[in-house]
């Protein structure tokens, strides 16, 4: 019974190039949540995908970041044109949207270091 | 912004139980109380969560006062495997989104 997967588990990018982020939700789970982590700060939420739709992007930046859930495959969390500010820890945590352990279950994190 | 208080960090002696407070004086009435925490750069993990009864599971039990303005994360029998930090959330529902604050951090001294 895998846990939520992500990957790569470390990244490292330079100035300008993109970055894919990876996310395997738990076995029946169709809910993906995609989660930031700052150096030294805390867990910010970025966005709530279910399969093909968005539900809630509130707290992904304007520009550069994107994120899908397509009906086939993992969850993708996309940065363009990265900056140095972008080096974090991003989690994925999934949720089984009914039914289940009503709860949602974190991967282990890609640390993304922008050179 | 994060609806709860906690302090930033405690300690607690091995083998002693760890208490944890946490305030949330503007809940309402369809919120739940959850507890998390993140041990070193890991994945958050879900410890428990509750309304206004108490709870108790294999990790942890949580206590909420009657007015459910505030809640306490017990741990029984702390180890050096719980230091982390700790997270006290208020949420309508477990797919709602988590808004974390500054969690308390539990140092566990040998």
């Amino acid at each position: 019974n895998a846990g939520v997967m992500q990957n790569p588990r470390h990244l490292v990018r330079r100035r300008g190039q993109e970055a894919r982020l990876r996310c395997s939700p738990m076995k029946g789970h169709s809910h993906v949540y995609w989660y930031r982590q700052l150096p030294e700060e805390g867990l910010k939420f970025m966005v709530y995908l279910q399969k093909e739709n968005i539900i809630d992007e509130s707290g992904m930046p304007k520009e550069r970041f994107s994120a899908e859930f397509p009906k086939e495959g993992p969850s993708i969390l996309r940065i363009q044109q990265v900056v140095r500010g972008d080096s974090a820890a991003y989690f994925c945590a999934s949720s089984p949207g009914t039914g289940g352990v009503n709860e949602q279950f974190f991967g282990p994190g890609t640390r993304l270091t922008v050179l | 912004d994060a609806k709860t208080t906690q302090p930033p960090s405690m300690d607690c002696a091995e083998g002693r139980a760890a208490n944890l407070p946490c305030n949330h004086s503007t809940i309402s009435g369809n919120e739940y109380v959850y507890w998390y925490r993140q041990i070193h750069s890991q994945g958050p993990q879900y410890i428990i969560h509750g309304l206004k009864n108490n709870e108790t599971n294999e990790m942890a039990s949580l206590i909420i006062t009657e007015d459910r303005k505030s809640s306490t994360l017990i741990l029984p029998h702390a180890t050096l495997r719980d230091t982390a930090v700790y997270y006290c959330i208020v949420r309508v529902a477990f797919w709602d989104k988590i808004i974390f604050g500054k969690g308390t951090r539990l140092h566990i001294l040998p």
